[in-house]
């Protein structure tokens, strides 16, 4: 199993519709993600947690929430879907100095 | 100046060949560097973070030039199994919170039999 698990891997949504992403770790970290991929622009991060009481706003957080459910488990939220959050999104997590563990990914479409 | 800078490619090397890449960043203060590797319609997997005084693994060896402000990679004997996209990563924030991390928009290396 992947230590870093996402669901749903693909999803294609109608807009307006609310669309959560669902992210879990095996890795213990206490620091968890949410990153956008679009082409050309690389990766953005949308909101990040440091542990379960904590979450702050990335570069790219409107339009979007977070939920930390456990030291496992990080949701991102889409209240009401645009075409333009069409992107690939990545959960990762870390421990303090460490590099990121990436999750493979949600491919997301707004149509 | 773009805070970390690539040249995107395509890098279309022959097997076997010696390939490198830059990548610079503009914040003198940055503390950690690492380079991933990213497949196509894959999630990115770290490769090396690199040290101050340069590390290599296998085929692969990453420098730092604080002075300049650019890392380097290095890909030895290359495979065609080294064709990927590679992302650059800067640390600008003290005590490594991932927060502080930024992405250059990755390298493209095609290595062609």
């Amino acid at each position: 199993d992947a230590d870093v698990t996402q669901t749903p891997r693909n999803r294609i949504t109608k807009t307006g519709k609310r669309i959560m992403l669902e992210c879990s770790q095996t890795k213990g970290h206490d620091r968890m993600y949410w990153y956008r991929q679009d082409p050309g622009l690389g990766l953005r991060l949308i909101y990040y947690s440091f542990d379960v009481k904590d979450i702050n706003k990335g570069e790219i957080s409107d339009g979007y929430s977070v939920s930390r459910q456990a030291q496992a488990k990080f949701s991102l939220s889409l209240e009401s879907a645009i075409p333009n959050q069409t992107a690939l999104y990545f959960c990762a997590t870390s421990d303090s100095g460490t590099g990121l563990t990436f999750g493979e990914g949600s491919w997301l479409t707004v149509v | 100046r773009k805070e970390v800078e690539q040249d995107p490619g395509p890098f279309n090397v022959p097997e076997g060949a010696t390939v490198a890449f830059n990548c610079t960043y503009s914040n003198s203060a940055s503390q950690s560097f690492f380079w991933y590797r990213q497949d196509c319609r894959k999630e990115p997997k770290l490769l090396m973070s690199v040290y101050s005084s340069g590390n290599e693994d296998g085929r692969f060896t990453a420098q730092l030039n604080r002075a300049s402000q650019y890392i380097s990679l290095l890909i030895r004997d290359s495979k065609l199994s080294d064709s990927a996209t590679y992302l650059c990563v800067v640390n600008g924030q003290t005590g490594g919170g991932a927060d502080g991390l930024t992405f250059g928009k990755g390298t493209h290396l095609i290595i062609q039999p």
